[in-house]
Formats: C-alpha cells, structure tokens, sequence
C-alpha cells in the first residue's frame, strides 16, 4: 500500500524557516517524480514544486522560487521542502505527492499545517 | 499561465440523481487534464486522468469528457458519498501545473 506521511510543519513567524519531510513507502520511490502541493485555509489548491527521480530537476511556482527548496533522498525514500523566509501568504497545508508521469498527483499524503504568523 | 476555471462553485443535487460540473481551460490543454475530489478534512484523491480515463479503484459512475478548453466530470446516481469539493487540473507546458477553484458538489 502506497504511504506518504509528512512531518515538520508548525508555526512560524514571518521571515522564518521550516523544513517539510515526507516519509514514502510502497512504492518504488525512486521511480517517481515527487511535488508539493499546499491549500490555503478554505482556499483551492496550488502546485509548489516538483522533482524528477535523480533530482536533477526541480521546478517551482513562481511564488516561492528562491525561497523553497526541494530535495529528495532515495536512499531513505524520503522528500523534503526547505521552506526559508516564510510570508504570512505561505500559511497552508502542504500536501506531498506523487506525480505520476510528471503529469497528474496520483497519490497524496495527509498534509501538515504550516501557519505563518506574527 | 493557463487559467482553470470551474462552474458553478456550487450545486446542489439530490441523491440518486446526477450531477454535471464544468472546468474550462484559458487556452487548449489537449486532453492533459485530470479531475480530483476532496472531502473535509482529507487529501484530495485522483479521480481521472487523460481527461477521461478513470485511475484505478474509481467506480464507473465517475466519467470524464471533454478536449481543448471545455471538460465535464459527470456523477451518475450521486452516492452519500460523493459530496465533497471537485478540482480539474491541467498538465501541459507546466510548470505551472494549475487547478481550477473548485466546484462544491452538496446535497440538495
């Protein structure tokens, strides 16, 4: 049974950092392109990164490019979003999925809350 | 960037009878589109691909149509437990990968 189980999210005060990790079983995990995804409190949903299998791609919303870093280990099949100076508007939970094909999020985890607040 | 809209952002439907939401993309995606549904509290869940296969586990009663810039997801005989918020998506020339707003499907 494919898992993805994400960790580290919390409260945080503007210009702060977070690291996000998503721990992937059941699956080949090397096998995959991997993404983050967030949803604002009551809002729709919004694509933040993506990375290829190697890692020797990653993409990312224009939003939160040259402050978000994504990463992956294979060995420990495990994702990772580096999340540095956070702005209130990054306050969301962050969905990790596969991104099958690099087309469509095939499966999702449970999210973990970011709040960005004074 | 394309621009995924849904409609209406809300419908209200009976059980038992079908419901049709609507996703309209800004400029042609071909047929790189998928549909996701979301209940309270959870993940959103893959329900179709290609515009109109269905990913594995998705009863039949889930369909999609559509290419271009129009799409339909059509529910056929609304169970309790399809009441949830729907999402389309598209995945041509990303990034970005961009969703519609949502259509919130309750029970009327």
């Amino acid at each position: 049974e494919v898992q993805l189980v994400e960790s580290g999210g919390g409260s945080v005060h503007p210009g702060g950092s977070l690291r996000l990790s998503c721990a992937a079983s059941g699956f080949t995990f090397s096998s995959y392109w991997m993404s983050w995804v967030r949803q604002a409190p009551g809002k729709g949903l919004e694509w933040v990164a993506n990375i290829k299998q190697d890692g020797s791609e990653k993409y990312y919303v224009d939003s939160v490019r040259g402050r978000f870093t994504i990463s992956r280990d294979s060995a420990k099949n495990s994702l990772f979003l580096q999340m540095n100076s956070l702005r209130a508007e990054d306050t969301a939970v962050y969905y990790c999925a596969i991104l099958l094909r690099a087309y469509y999020f095939d499966y999702w985890g449970h999210g973990t809350l970011v709040t960005v607040s004074s | 960037e394309i621009v995924m809209t849904q409609s209406p952002a809300t419908l209200s439907v009976s059980p038992g009878e079908r419901a049709t939401l609507s996703c309209r993309a800004s400029q042609s995606v071909s047929s790189n589109l998928a549909w996701y549904q979301q209940k309270p509290g959870q993940a959103p869940r893959l329900l179709i691909y290609a515009a109109s296969t269905r990913a594995t586990g998705i009863p039949a009663r889930f369909s999609g149509s559509g290419s271009g810039t129009e799409f339909t997801l059509t529910i056929g005989s609304l169970q309790s437990e399809d009441f949830a918020v729907y999402y389309c998506q598209h995945y041509i020339n990303w990034p970005p990968y961009t969703f519609g707003q949502g259509t919130k499907l309750e029970i009327k």
